[in-house]
């Protein structure tokens, strides 16, 4: 069975450009959550949505923006990309938006 | 953003050893989860307590949901090799379709030279 994936696995942009970052849950997850992790440091939630609609958002700039599909799977989007933006981009799917979230393998955006 | 209090911020381990982590809150929950991350990988969980007091073992790892239900901790016994890693306790207060993770900023791992 596949797990949570995402895409791309690493990306290097420059200071000043967007990203979009993709993820697919595990099959029958309908809520998909984002978390940020810097180095050293644990994982920062971003965004939670269930069902297409936003449920939870951290203590980000509004240059970080979320969707989710109907087939429930999800983007992030950073706009104007600051040095401080680089990090391993999480994505974590769950059946209900509560417990039993699954990780996957995240994006390492290095941002120069 | 809030991260938990997590203790030790790392340690050396020797094959067979007992490794004992916690984490603390200011904050009360609902959730205590644990994971374990390898380089390059998402985390994986461990164990998850639901209820206070509860106390509860998967193998060789037992974790327990204080009575407060501001912390926890984690105890592995006789550890291995595959031990190794970063592991991270984390808060939940869940509710209506909802529940974002709040993480400690994790316990590393190493093999003692």
């Amino acid at each position: 069975d596949a797990g949570v994936t995402q895409s791309p696995t690493h990306l290097i942009k420059t200071r000043g450009q967007q990203v979009t970052l993709r993820c697919s849950p595990i099959s029958g997850h309908k809520s998909v959550s984002w978390y940020q992790q810097v180095l050293g440091q644990g994982p920062q939630f971003i965004f939670q949505y269930y069902e297409k609609e936003e449920r939870g958002r951290g203590n980000f700039p509004d240059r970080f923006s979320a969707r989710q599909f109907p087939n429930y799977s999800s983007e992030l989007n950073v706009n104007a990309l600051l040095l401080g933006d680089s990090a391993l981009y999480l994505c974590a799917s769950s059946f209900n938006g509560g417990n039993g979230y699954t990780f996957g393998s995240g994006t390492r955006l290095t941002v120069v | 953003g809030q991260q938990l209090n997590q203790s030790p911020q790392s340690m050396f381990i020797q094959e067979g050893e007992d490794v004992s982590m916690n984490c603390t809150s200011s904050s009360i929950f609902n959730t205590w989860l644990w994971y374990k991350q390898d380089p390059g990988e998402g985390p994986v969980l461990l164990i998850a307590l639901y209820k206070a007091g509860e106390l509860t073992s998967n193998g060789r790892l037992t974790a327990q949901f204080g009575i407060t239900r501001k912390d926890s901790f984690l105890n592995i016994s006789a550890s291995i090799p595959s031990d190794v890693g970063i592991y991270f306790c984390a808060g939940q207060n869940y509710g209506g379709s909802q529940g974002n993770l709040i993480f400690g900023k994790g316990t590393k791992l190493s093999v003692k030279p």
